[in-house]
């Protein structure tokens, strides 16, 4: 079965500081990978995905996160914070079981940026 | 053009009480998804449907919870007898493709938070 494990809760970096939120994964079936951010009080936005092409996947807002199969992890970086990134990330992976795209989620990371 | 829209936004129920969930998908798409996210948690798959077929409701919690998509456009997600542990926000999140092309992108409603006092 897959499963996402994201290495924790909270993450704080200064404004301009390199953000990395961790991401393994668990998957009996080569993995769809994705990566989620939500703001307070509003749904999911997608930033990125990894659908087995590159393994340097690069998404919206200058995220970008590479897939290691050796170390079943998809972790997402960005070089320079900023205020605005504040918010909860999710890291998923699709059970491709049924056919359909069901996610698993992790538990999520909240990010904040001081100045 | 309109996104993914639910109703209510917020909904305090009483212990005991029935609750009905409102989804409305974007328009024109056929495969529509329910999670779940209890506080401090991610969302956790409920039930998955393509067009009016629900063809996975292996993440109801119970059989209080009840979904149903007739015309294949608008979801209805109804709790029944509602218990404290269902406080939650429960997403909505609709794609325009059927469910085999799983790199396609779920578009995920604000969500409804249900609170049972």
């Amino acid at each position: 079965a897959q499963s996402v494990t994201q290495l924790g809760s909270h993450v704080s970096v200064s404004e301009g500081a390199l953000v990395l939120l961790r991401c393994n994964y668990s998957s009996s079936v080569p993995p769809y990978l994705f990566w989620y951010v939500q703001y307070p009080n509003q749904g999911l936005q997608l930033l990125l995905k990894y659908t087995s092409a590159a393994t340097l996947v690069k998404g919206i807002n200058g995220f970008e996160a590479e897939f290691k199969k050796s170390e079943t992890s998809f972790h997402l970086t960005k070089p320079s914070a900023h205020m605005s990134d504040a918010a909860e990330y999710f890291c998923a992976v699709s059970d491709r079981v049924g056919g359909y795209n069901k996610l698993i989620f992790g538990a999520g990371t909240r990010l904040a940026v001081h100045p | 053009g309109a996104g993914v829209s639910q109703s209510p936004r917020y909904k305090v129920a009483k212990r005991g009480q029935d609750v009905a969930l409102r989804c409305d998908p974007i328009s024109g798409h056929v495969s529509l998804f329910w999670y779940q996210q209890a506080l401090g948690q991610g969302p956790e798959f409920l039930t998955y449907f393509q067009n009016e077929a629900q063809l996975d409701k292996s993440g109801l919690p119970s059989d209080r919870f009840f979904a149903e998509r007739p015309e294949g456009s608008v979801s209805t997600l109804k709790i029944q007898r509602t218990q404290q542990e269902d406080s939650a926000v429960y997403l909505c999140a609709s794609s325009s493709v059927f469910g085999g092309a799983s790199t396609h992108e779920q578009y995920f409603g604000p969500g409804t938070r249900l609170t049972v006092t």
